[in-house]
């Protein structure tokens, strides 16, 4: 099982990324996803997550309204829009596979680094 | 989703053994048996340690293990090794696809 993150950088106050998660070693279809953010020296915040056919989303109410997660089966990848960029966003981000069954985190990308500064 | 509360850091010898405690509240560590623990050494992603409160995922050592009472949750290092000097996360789902984590707790082998 691997995921690999990208599209992090440094962005001002107020602009947009795109954040991508690349899947391979099991049927990505199959799995619901979930992005978390972890600030420099913070713990980690949940963020979002989607269920395997895009059915169901929830967003924590920190992005809820700026951030917008997806998923493209075909392609085995999940992406996070985030629009309305603060400061506080700063953060690496990781998207991690849910169980199987039950609800926690079997497996996480390395995560991308986002910067929102002027 | 107020995060759950953590000690900032635990500290043992090897051999010795440590407990992390993680208190929620009666919407998420006392509603659910979903609580999950999360090992992070620096620069790293973290890695599942303990699902659904007490069980381990094939791999994790069983000097690794968890429990819960109430709305409190707790993950004991048994026989404490240098390699287990990190950050732990514990995490609880706090219904409807929602999910709130501890703030962290750094364990030291001295």
């Amino acid at each position: 099982v691997q995921l690999v993150e990208s599209g992090g950088g440094l962005v001002q106050p107020g602009g947009s990324l795109r954040l991508s998660c690349t899947a391979s070693g099991f049927t990505f279809g199959t799995y619901p996803m979930a992005w978390v953010r972890q600030a420099a020296g913070k713990g980690l915040e949940w963020i979002s997550y989607i269920t395997i056919e895009s059915g169901t989303i929830y967003y924590a109410d920190s992005v809820k309204g700026r951030f917008t997660i997806s998923r493209d089966n075909a392609k085995n990848s999940l992406y996070l829009q985030l629009n309305s960029l603060r400061a506080e966003d700063t953060a690496i981000y990781f998207c991690a596979r849910e169980g199987s069954l039950d609800p926690y985190f079997d497996y996480w990308g390395h995560g991308t680094l986002v910067t929102v500064s002027s | 989703q107020s995060a759950l509360t953590q000690p900032r850091s635990v500290s043992g010898s090897p051999g010795q053994s440590v407990t992390i405690s993680c208190t929620g509240t009666s919407s998420d560590v006392g509603a659910y048996n979903f609580v999950s623990w999360y090992q992070q050494h620096p620069g790293t992603a973290p890695k599942l340690l303990i699902y659904d409160v007490s069980e381990r995922p094939s791999g994790v050592p069983d000097r690794f293990s968890g429990s819960k009472s109430g709305n409190t949750a707790s993950l004991t290092i048994s026989g404490l090794q240098p390699e287990d000097e990190a950050e732990y996360y514990c995490c609880s789902y706090a219904g409807t696809s929602t999910y709130v984590f501890g703030p962290g707790t750094n364990v030291a082998v001295l």
